[in-house]
C-alpha cells in the first residue's frame, strides 16, 4: 500500500526557517518524481517544486524561488522541502505528492498524482 | 505558463441528478510523448486531494463509474452522471504537462 506521510510543519516568524519531510512506504522511491503543492487557508491548490526521480533535477514556483529546497534521500525514502526566509503569504497547508515516473518504468502506465500525503500545516506570522 | 481555466467555479445540484465541470487550458496539453497529462482531483472538506481521473478519461483505481472524464487538446469535462451526498467537495483540474505544474481555480459541488 503506497503511503505518503507529511511533517515538520509548525508555526514560524516571518524571516524564518521551516524543514518540511515526506515519507514514502509502497512503492520504489526513486522510480518516480515527487512533487509539493500547498493550500493557503480558503485558497486553491498551488504547486510549489518537483524534484525528478534521481534527484539530478529541481523546478520551483516563482513564488518561492530562491527561498525553497527541494531534496530526496532515497536510501530513506523520504522527500524534503527546505524553507527560508518565510513570508506570511507561506501560511498553508502543504502536500507532497507522487508525480511522474523515470522512463524505465513509464511502460507501467502510472498516474500522475495518484497518491497524495495528508498535509503539513505552515503557519508565518509574528 | 499554461492557464488552466473551470468553470462554474460553484455547482448546486439535486441528489441523483447529473453534474458537469469544465476544464480549458490557454495551450495544448498533449506532451511530446503524446499523452495528455489531464487530471481532475476531488477534495472532500477537510481532506487532502484524492485523483478521480487521469489523462483526460482514465478513473482511477477504486473511482466509481459515476465519474467520467472526456475532451482532447485544450477543452477537458468531468461529469457526474448522479451525484451522491459523499460527491460534496471542491474540484480541481491539473495539468502535468508541462513545468510549472497549474490548477485550475476549483468548482464546488454541493447539494441543493
Amino acid at each position: 500500500e503506497v503511503q505518503l506521510l507529511d511533517s515538520g510543519g509548525g508555526l514560524v516568524q516571518p524571516g524564518g526557517s521551516l524543514r518540511l519531510s515526506c515519507a514514502a512506504s509502497g512503492f520504489i522511491f526513486s522510480d518516480y518524481a515527487m512533487t509539493w503543492v500547498r493550500q493557503a487557508p480558503g485558497r486553491g491548490l498551488e504547486w510549489v517544486s518537483t524534484i525528478t526521480g534521481s534527484g539530478d533535477r529541481t523546478f520551483y514556483a516563482d513564488s518561492v524561488k530562491g527561498r525553497f529546497t527541494i531534496s530526496r534521500d532515497s536510501f530513506k525514502g523520504t522527500l524534503y522541502l527546505q524553507m527560508n526566509s518565510l513570508r506570511a503569504e507561506d501560511t498553508a497547508v502543504y502536500y507532497c505528492a507522487k508525480d511522474y515516473p523515470i522512463a524505465a518504468v513509464k511502460f507501467r502506465g502510472d498516474a500522475l498524482f495518484d497518491f497524495w500525503g495528508q498535509g503539513t500545516l505552515v503557519t508565518v506570522s509574528s | 505558463d499554461i492557464v488552466m481555466t473551470q468553470t462554474p467555479l460553484s455547482s448546486p445540484v439535486t441528489l441523483g441528478q447529473p453534474a458537469s465541470i469544465s476544464c480549458k487550458s490557454s495551450q495544448s496539453l498533449v506532451h511530446s510523448d503524446g499523452n495528455t497529462y489531464l487530471n481532475w482531483l476531488q477534495q472532500r472538506p477537510g481532506q487532502p486531494p484524492r485523483l478521480l481521473i487521469y489523462q483526460i478519461s482514465n478513473r482511477f483505481s477504486g473511482v466509481p463509474d459515476r465519474f467520467s472524464g472526456s475532451g482532447a487538446g485544450t477543452d477537458f469535462t468531468l461529469t457526474i452522471s448522479r451525484v451522491e451526498a459523499e460527491d460534496v467537495g471542491v474540484y480541481y483540474c491539473l495539468q502535468a504537462t508541462e513545468f510549472p505544474r497549474t490548477f485550475g481555480q476549483g468548482t464546488k459541488v454541493e447539494i441543493k
